[in-house]
């Protein structure tokens, strides 16, 4: 079975531009997020969706990033226009439901997108 | 407000023992635990529920204290295999049950 495949694996850029990243999750899961990590800090939850529904995106950092999810399969996460700190390494997560443990399940990880705003 | 996890890096021999401190100041509903080996996918480890329930899997175990809001996972005669950065994560109601991550700690095993 597929895992959670990110493209592109590393995408550098330059200010003002625009970058999309794309996220195909586990086939069947409902849930995806969204997170980033800047370079030696902690994962930072952006977005959280359910099929093809926002359940949460009280972590997008502002207007310049958008997320969709078109038909509940896989997501992008545009970035536009990126700024410096913007860099980091978007990872996507998926997960078949919320489950019995926690209302976060497990958790199946991309590789992520390494994002360099020059 | 993130969780707080220690050691912020540790060296081990392997076969040695290690523990991983994450520490929170909200009430928790529950803790997750996940290892990244470096330019891989972070990889489920474990959860730990209020209440005391807990899954995982592989040589790992670890604890929850929900009344100081502190999690410990214990990696016991540690292998090779074990090296990378340890992720906790926390759910609480202030979160809205959103994963709240640590910054890591890396964890590097030498023969």
């Amino acid at each position: 079975e597929a895992g959670v495949t990110q493209f592109p694996s590393h995408s550098v850029i330059e200010k003002g531009q625009t970058v999309t990243l794309r996220c195909d999750p586990i086939s069947g899961h409902d849930n995806l997020y969204w997170y980033r990590r800047v370079m030696g800090k902690e994962i930072k939850f952006l977005l959280h969706f359910v099929k093809e529904s926002k359940q949460d995106e009280s972590g997008m950092p502002n207007n310049r990033f958008l997320a969709e999810r078109t038909g509940g399969t896989y997501s992008t996460l545009k970035v536009q226009p990126a700024e410096l700190e913007d860099s980091g390494v978007y990872f996507c997560a998926s997960s078949q439901d919320s489950g019995l443990a926690g209302r976060t399940g497990e958790l199946f990880f991309g590789e992520g997108s390494r994002l360099t705003v020059l | 407000q993130q969780p707080v996890q220690s050691p912020q890096a540790v060296i081990l021999r392997e076969g040695e023992d290690a523990v991983i401190n994450c520490s929170s100041s909200k009430a928790l509903y529950s803790v997750h635990w996940y290892r990244q080996k470096h330019g891989e996918a972070p990889v489920f480890l474990m959860i730990l529920l209020k209440g005391g329930e807990q899954k995982g899997h592989e040589k790992i175990s670890a604890s929850f204290n929900e009344k100081k809001q502190q999690s410990s996972l214990y990696l016991t005669a540690s292998q090779l295999s074990y090296s990378g950065t340890y992720f906790c994560g926390t759910e609480s109601v202030d979160s809205n049950y959103q994963l709240i991550w640590g910054a890591g700690t890396k964890l590097i095993i030498k023969p």
